[in-house]
């Protein structure tokens, strides 16, 4: 199974708003509304911050949000602050036996 | 509130085996499905293992064979034999818990595992 698609680096200034995408095949992001996306700040554990394409979980900022057209979902940060600085994993259902995560993108914020 | 603490890591020759524990609070390690999931140095994350609540599990292809995950309900803990050991095997080792059918939404703090070339 291979890694899903992320871009390297992505970077904005305060305020702004940044999509990173993630993309995939129709056997996973495609196939499935399971894409998940993860917030990690050097030296710490992954954060879930969106399930199931489009889902917050409880106490993750509305600033976050989630979208997926075909094999491609996007993670898109508004509002953007310092502290969103860090790295970003999507991971994707791809049947019952895997799963697959990015590459991981590194958020910038100038 | 829902804890989980790896422990079991180490540096170890290749070849060697080495278990790797996750103790759980705040739910019940059997009836959710828990995985293992590894962050090789400067490098992305890498899905292992699952293993469902009706006992299911399944490996990536990296470590099928050599790898092995289990849990124990009467301690409420998850564990990861590994086998075989590979310097490409040297990882932070996260346990994380599902949520619905592929998300992870909580997770240990890691336990680093070194082998060396």
């Amino acid at each position: 199974q291979s890694a899903l698609t992320q871009p390297a680096s992505v970077s904005g200034s305060p305020g702004q708003s940044i999509t990173i995408s993630c993309t995939g095949t129709s056997s996973d992001v495609g196939a499935y509304n399971y894409v998940s996306w993860y917030q990690q700040h050097p030296g710490t554990a992954p954060k879930l911050i969106i399930y199931a394409v489009t889902n917050r979980p409880s106490g993750v900022s509305n600033r976050f949000s989630g979208s997926k057209s075909g094999n491609t979902a996007s993670l898109t940060i508004s509002g953007l602050q310092a502290a969103d600085e860090a790295d970003y994993y999507c991971s994707s259902f791809t049947g019952i036996s895997t799963r697959v995560f990015g590459g991981g993108t590194k958020l910038t914020v100038l | 509130e829902v804890q989980l603490v790896e422990s079991g890591g180490g540096l170890i020759q290749p070849g060697e085996s080495l278990r790797l524990s996750c103790a759980a609070s705040g739910f019940i390690v059997s009836s959710d499905y828990m995985s293992w999931v590894r962050q090789a140095p400067g490098k992305g994350l890498e899905w292992v293992s699952v293993i469902y609540s009706g006992g299911s599990t399944y490996y990536a292809d990296s470590v099928k064979g050599r790898f092995t995950i289990s849990r124990d309900s009467s301690k409420n803990t998850l564990y990861l034999q590994m086998n075989s050991l590979r310097a490409e095997d040297t990882a932070v080792y996260y346990c994380a818990r599902g949520l619905d059918i592929a998300a992870f939404d909580s997770w240990g703090q890691g336990t680093l595992v070194t082998v060396p070339s």
